[in-house]
């Protein structure tokens, strides 16, 4: 099993382009979520898909929109990128809706917004 | 909403020493925290979790403890090892709802 992957693994935008972060698990989990880290801050939610066909804003969804494609596909999409989207961002996932479980992270994608 | 405040940010030691990460909550409805190690580059992985019907939890060399009426939980790592350098994180969870992460404790062993 690969687990959770993410593609690009790294991406430079300039502002204003759009792009799409791919997020897919193969663990038959229920609820994905995607976060970003800055330098010297922890891991914060942007949006999250409690099961197949929903999905909830975080705690910093402002400019982003997300697609629960399926079961093992959730996507994170900048309509028009801004430096300050400029982060390292995780997929994550976990078997059961809840926060309370052990999260799963792919590897991450670095962007650069310039 | 929930606050996660966590310290040190840094902390060197020496190998074999023990290690002490400490996170205090705000929110007194806070029932999950997990701790999260960050190797350099990698992703998060999650290394223990204690949840607030327990008072403290063992691992091997890591132990978790909470202490709910002072809404604060620490992480000890004892005997320390190089290969336990790394960023770790705390986060707390009321009732299922979204982690709310502390902002990490860059963690150095040296040999």
């Amino acid at each position: 099993n690969a687990g959770v992957t993410q593609t690009p693994k790294f991406q430079v935008l300039k502002t204003g382009q759009s792009m799409t972060l791919q997020c897919a698990q193969d663990m038959n989990h229920n609820s994905m979520y995607w976060y970003r880290q800055d330098p010297g801050m922890g891991l914060r939610l942007i949006y999250y898909s409690a099961s197949e066909g929903t999905t909830d804003k975080g705690e910093v969804p402002n400019g982003y929109n997300v697609s629960r494609l399926n079961k093992r596909e959730f996507s994170l999409r900048l309509e028009s990128a801004a430096p300050s989207q400029t982060s390292v961002y995780f997929c994550a996932s976990t078997p059961a809706g809840g926060f309370d479980n052990e999260q799963f992270f792919g590897p991450g994608t670095r962007l650069t917004v310039l | 909403g929930e606050n996660v405040e966590q310290h040190p940010s840094t902390l060197s030691v020496q190998e074999g020493d023990s290690a002490v990460i400490k996170c205090t909550y705000s929110d007194s409805a806070s029932n999950y925290f997990p701790w999260y190690k960050q190797e350099l580059g990698k992703r998060p992985q999650l290394i223990i979790d204690i949840r607030s019907n327990v008072g403290e939890k063992k691992d091997q060399r890591i132990a978790v403890t909470l202490n709910k009426t002072a809404k604060h939980f620490s992480l000890h790592i004892t005997e320390t090892q190089p290969e336990d350098s790394a960023v770790y994180f705390c986060a707390a969870s009321p009732h299922g709802r979204a982690l709310t992460f502390g902002s990490g404790t860059r963690l150095q062993v040296q040999p």
